[in-house]
């Protein structure tokens, strides 16, 4: 595609449903990232693929985020047993390779009430 | 505490006027970049400077990278009310994790 997408664009869930958040990066790029994005506030880096490895997870903020890629293409981020403070946009973003410019999708925004 | 850091955190000016907003950083860095997000949209990458370059233009827009004082500056000249928007440094380490700032909101007034 043109572009990185992401979908939903928005997504409501209750306190304590499980969501899935999908991230479709630019045709080739192998670095693949998650960030999220609170209210007036900066991004916070959450994850980053290399191909389908994910060499660095330091940013998930606590077990009950994970996330996966496959076919060097397609991530997915899975958060459980969502809390109210999981409110945010989360933006996925890709690059060629390391040290290249980050490709930004338009964000999901997840609203937990 | 974040890695970078924009001042001032809103700045409001006419359009034609030029807008300069501030980054300063902690630790050693491979590459700066600034971003630009307008509201309710996704990040557009503005530009990237690396650790070796003190200076580079795109358009109007100047950045400026100051490795002893661990600080960056983003110019953009004769603005317009387009480029109303927040405005994020992001500062690369080894790892090639980006860390941003909270971001600048600039209004350009007509």
């Amino acid at each position: 595609g043109a572009g990185v997408s992401q979908s939903p664009s928005n997504k409501v869930t209750e306190k304590g449903k499980d969501v899935e958040l999908r991230c479709d990066p630019i045709s080739g790029h192998t670095a693949l990232y998650w960030y999220r994005q609170r209210l007036g506030q900066g991004l916070e880096f959450l994850i980053y693929f290399q191909g389908n490895s994910a060499p660095d997870k330091s940013g998930l903020p606590s077990d009950r985020f994970s996330a996966e890629r496959t076919g060097e293409s397609v991530s997915t981020l899975t958060i459980q047993r969502t809390q109210q403070e999981d409110s945010a946009v989360y933006l996925c973003a890709s690059s060629l390779g390391q040290r290249n410019e980050q490709f930004f999708g338009p964000g999901t925004r997840l609203t937990v009430l | 505490s974040q890695q970078g850091e924009e001042d001032p955190q809103a700045l409001s000016i006419q359009e034609g006027e030029n807008a300069t907003m501030n980054c300063s950083y902690k630790t050693s860095i491979n590459n700066l970049q600034w971003y630009r997000q307008n509201s309710g949209r996704g990040l557009v990458h503005l530009i990237l400077i690396r650790s070796n370059e003190r200076e580079k233009h795109s358009g109007r827009l100047r950045v400026t990278l100051d490795t002893s004082k661990k600080s960056s500056s983003l110019l953009i000249t004769a603005s317009r009310a387009a480029d109303t928007a927040s405005y994020f440094c992001a500062t690369e380490k080894a790892n090639s994790k980006l860390t941003f700032g909270k971001g600048i909101t600039l209004s350009v007034r007509p």
